[in-house]
């Protein structure tokens, strides 16, 4: 099936930094989501992309939508302790009846106060 | 607003044991989705169902049965639990529209397999 490489696998950051994360897929999707896990519950959407080459932001979120449609990247700037959590990419193909998603595997964010 | 809930929260079993987790969502969506959470794999799909009455294998389906006997539940079982099986479950859910479409996540269900 589809697979999704998500890096880094983790990141451990002062707080104030700036982060920087990334997924590649073997295939082409026409969306891409980037999702927030915090401990103990379930993944909450942060940005979803529609078309390749956009940029959308949310708060201190940017995320963008490769232009090769492959690969996507999601930036947090001015980290602050509430940026902990799981991070992770999602990706849905054409002619995807049902509304699949492939995931990445996940970033995890530590932020040292 | 609800939106997707899960029930057990938390859940222990026995090898061999079996149980039913509940997904109840209140947002009228069409599809539903069950998946499992593994350190380091992300998520994968274990079944999904497009409508009432309908259900599809997903990516690791082996082990689990659904059922959709109601458009706003989706129920996940495992006849007869294994150790493999020890993770977190998550339910999703996702409404009927065309291009924009997102899936919404309930907290997750938290198994052990003894």
């Amino acid at each position: 099936g589809q697979q999704l490489n998500q890096s880094p696998q983790s990141m451990f950051i002062q707080e104030g930094e700036d982060v920087s994360m990334n997924c590649t897929s073997s295939s082409i999707f026409n969306t891409w989501l980037w999702y927030k896990q915090d401990p103990g519950e379930g993944p909450v959407l942060l940005i979803a992309l529609y078309k390749a080459g956009e940029l959308t932001s949310n708060g201190r979120l940017t995320a963008q939508f490769g232009i090769t449609r492959k690969d996507s990247f999601l930036n947090i700037s001015a980290s602050i302790p509430s940026d902990v959590g799981i991070y992770f990419c999602a990706g849905m193909g054409n002619n995807n009846a049902g509304n699949m998603l492939t995931f990445g595997g996940g970033t995890r964010l530590m932020v040292k106060p | 607003n609800a939106g997707v809930t899960q029930t057990p929260k938390f859940r222990v079993l026995k090898t061999g044991q079996s149980m039913t987790l509940l997904c109840a969502q209140d947002m009228n969506h069409e599809y539903m989705y069950w998946y499992r959470q593994d350190p380091g794999m992300g998520l994968r799909l274990i079944h999904y169902s497009v409508g009432e009455g309908t259900t599809a294998k997903g990516e690791v389906p082996d082990g689990y049965n659904v059922s959709r006997l109601k458009k706003q539940n989706f129920l996940l079982g495992l006849e007869s639990a294994a150790p493999s099986q020890t993770s977190v479950y998550f339910c999703a859910s996702s409404p009927l529209t065309g291009g924009r479409n997102i899936q919404y996540f309930g907290a997750g269900t938290r198994l052990s397999v003894l």
